[in-house]
C-alpha cells in the first residue's frame, strides 16, 4: 500500500507565526499534491494543490515547497490566524487514486 | 449550489443489519469516491467510480459495496454492518482523476453496536 507520511500530527502555533507542515510520499506515479483543510463537523475542502513540475506555489498566506528529488512537500502557513485552526491532509494523487496523510491538527492561539 | 450530499448525516444500527448511505453529486462528475475517515488513521479510500458502472476497490474495501447505475448517484451499502466500521464516512466527487480538485459531502457518522 503507498503510503503518503505526514508530520506532526498535532502542532500549536501563536497567532501571526508560521506554521509548517510536512509530507513524504512514495509512489512516483503521483503527479498531484493536495492539501484538504477541515473543519469540525465538515468535510475536508481543498486549499491549495501543486504539481510536480512546480517547485513553489503561493496563495496568499498558503505555500507549498515542492521537493520531487526527496518525495517530500510541505504546508507553510504564514502570519497564521485563530481561524486558520483545522486539520490539515496531504494528499498524493493519481488518475484514479488519493492516499491522504493521516492528517495534523492545528491549534493557532491568540 | 455546486455540492455533494450525503444521507444520512448520522447513523446507529445494529450488527448485522443491512443499510445504504447515499450520496448524490450536482456537479456532472465522472469520478466518485467514499472514503472512511478513523482517529490517527487520516482519510482512507473504500471504493470508487471512473463513470457508471463502472467501480474499483480502494484501499479497505472489505465489507463495502458500492454501485453506480446514475452518474449523479454512487450508494455505498453495507450488507452486514460489524462494530469495526463504526467510522465517519465521507463521499468524494471529481471533474477528471483523482488528480483534480475532489469535493467532499458533509460526511456520515455511523456507529455500528
Amino acid at each position: 500500500q503507498q503510503q503518503v507520511k505526514q508530520s506532526p500530527q498535532s502542532l500549536i502555533v501563536q497567532k501571526g507565526g508560521i506554521s509548517i507542515i510536512n509530507c513524504a510520499y512514495e509512489n512516483t506515479a503521483f503527479d498531484y499534491f493536495p492539501w484538504y483543510q477541515q473543519f469540525p463537523g465538515k468535510g475536508p475542502a481543498l486549499l491549495i494543490a501543486i504539481r510536480p513540475d512546480v517547485s513553489e506555489k503561493k496563495e496568499g498566506r498558503f505555500t507549498i515547497s515542492f521537493n520531487k528529488s526527496a518525495k517530500q512537500f510541505s504546508l507553510h502557513i504564514m502570519d497564521s490566524q485563530p481561524g486558520d485552526s483545522a486539520t490539515y491532509f496531504c494528499a498524493g494523487a493519481g488518475s484514479y487514486q488519493l492516499t491522504f496523510g493521516k492528517g495534523t491538527k492545528l491549534s493557532v492561539i491568540p | 449550489e455546486a455540492q455533494v450530499t450525503q444521507n444520512p448525516r448520522y447513523l446507529i444500527t445494529v450488527t448485522g443489519k443491512k443499510l445504504t448511505v447515499t450520496c448524490s453529486q450536482n456537479m456532472n462528475h465522472e469520478y466518485m469516491s467514499w472514503y472512511r475517515q478513523d482517529p490517527g488513521l487520516g482519510l482512507r479510500q473504500i471504493y470508487y467510480s471512473m463513470n457508471v458502472e463502472v467501480t474499483d476497490k480502494g484501499d479497505v474495501p472489505e465489507g463495502y459495496k458500492v454501485s453506480r447505475k446514475e452518474k449523479r448517484n454512487f450508494p455505498l451499502i453495507l450488507e452486514s454492518p460489524s462494530p469495526n466500521q463504526t467510522s465517519l464516512y465521507f463521499c468524494a466527487s471529481s471533474l477528471g482523476g483523482f488528480n483534480t480538485e475532489a469535493f467532499f459531502g458533509q460526511g456520515t457518522r455511523l456507529t455500528v453496536v
